[in-house]
């Protein structure tokens, strides 16, 4: 079974509109950190936004936030007033069982936003 | 700027040549990772150290790949007798060890790798 899911190859959205790009999760560990990246066409990986799966309020970073709704293993990542630099793909992460020291993320297989001007 | 750093960018190269890639990470940075990644996929974990220690592997990585991090600073990725399924981009991230797992990788640009 895939860790991570994004069910959106490619999502579109006007300039200065927000935009939600889904993530799913499994995991049976109760101690497990949920990531999202930013990969522009040039190639590198860009940390956005991290959430715990013991925080108690959604992450936000700037325009950047995070939809955790834990009963549902989800974890959507929300941008709030679209630029046009931020075309680009998004990935989701999950870090499981950090708790028993293992440190390896798992990434979906991404979502490729174009903002429109 | 004192990001991670991969050399080279990019790298082309006949089918059953060796080659080698380096990262250096941000300095602080205890832990350094290795992903390879194809076209259409999120990066796919190949292994990690921790200061020098390699301390974990993936499935994916044959046996003619290895990977070393001799002083714990830099690393390198070397390939041998590479094959056509090699070329993707290779991506070097390194992070803090910190309380529970809420670390960020801080990833290079990458080194693109493609067999003729």
């Amino acid at each position: 079974a895939q860790k991570i899911t994004q069910t959106q190859p490619g999502m579109f959205v006007q300039e200065k509109e927000a935009v939600t790009l889904d993530c799913t999760y499994d995991t049976s560990d109760p101690s497990y950190g949920l990531f999202w990246y930013k990969q522009p066409s040039s190639g590198e990986m860009i940390f956005l936004i991290y959430q715990g799966s013991y925080d108690q309020q959604n992450a936000t970073e700037g325009r950047y936030s995070l939809n955790f709704q834990k009963a549902r293993k989800s974890a959507n990542l929300v941008i709030s007033a679209s630029q046009l630099g931020d075309s680009a793909m998004y990935f989701c992460a999950m870090r499981e069982g950090w708790a028993g020291g293992s440190y390896i993320p798992t990434f979906g297989r991404g979502t490729s936003l174009i903002v429109h001007p | 700027d004192t990001g991670v750093s991969q050399n080279p960018r990019h790298k082309i190269t006949k089918r059953g040549q060796n080659v080698t890639f380096r990262c250096d990470p941000i300095s602080e940075h205890n832990r350094l990772y290795w992903y390879r990644q194809t076209l259409g996929q999120g990066p796919e974990f190949l292994t990690y150290f921790q200061n020098e220690a390699q301390l974990e592997k993936s499935r994916l990585l044959s046996d003619r790949f290895s990977a070393e991090r001799p002083k714990g600073s830099f690393s390198t990725l070397e390939i041998q007798r590479t094959e056509q399924g090699d070329s993707a981009m290779y991506l070097c991230a390194s992070s803090l060890v910190g309380q529970g797992g809420n670390q960020p990788q801080h990833f290079g640009d990458g080194t693109r790798l493609s067999i003729l």
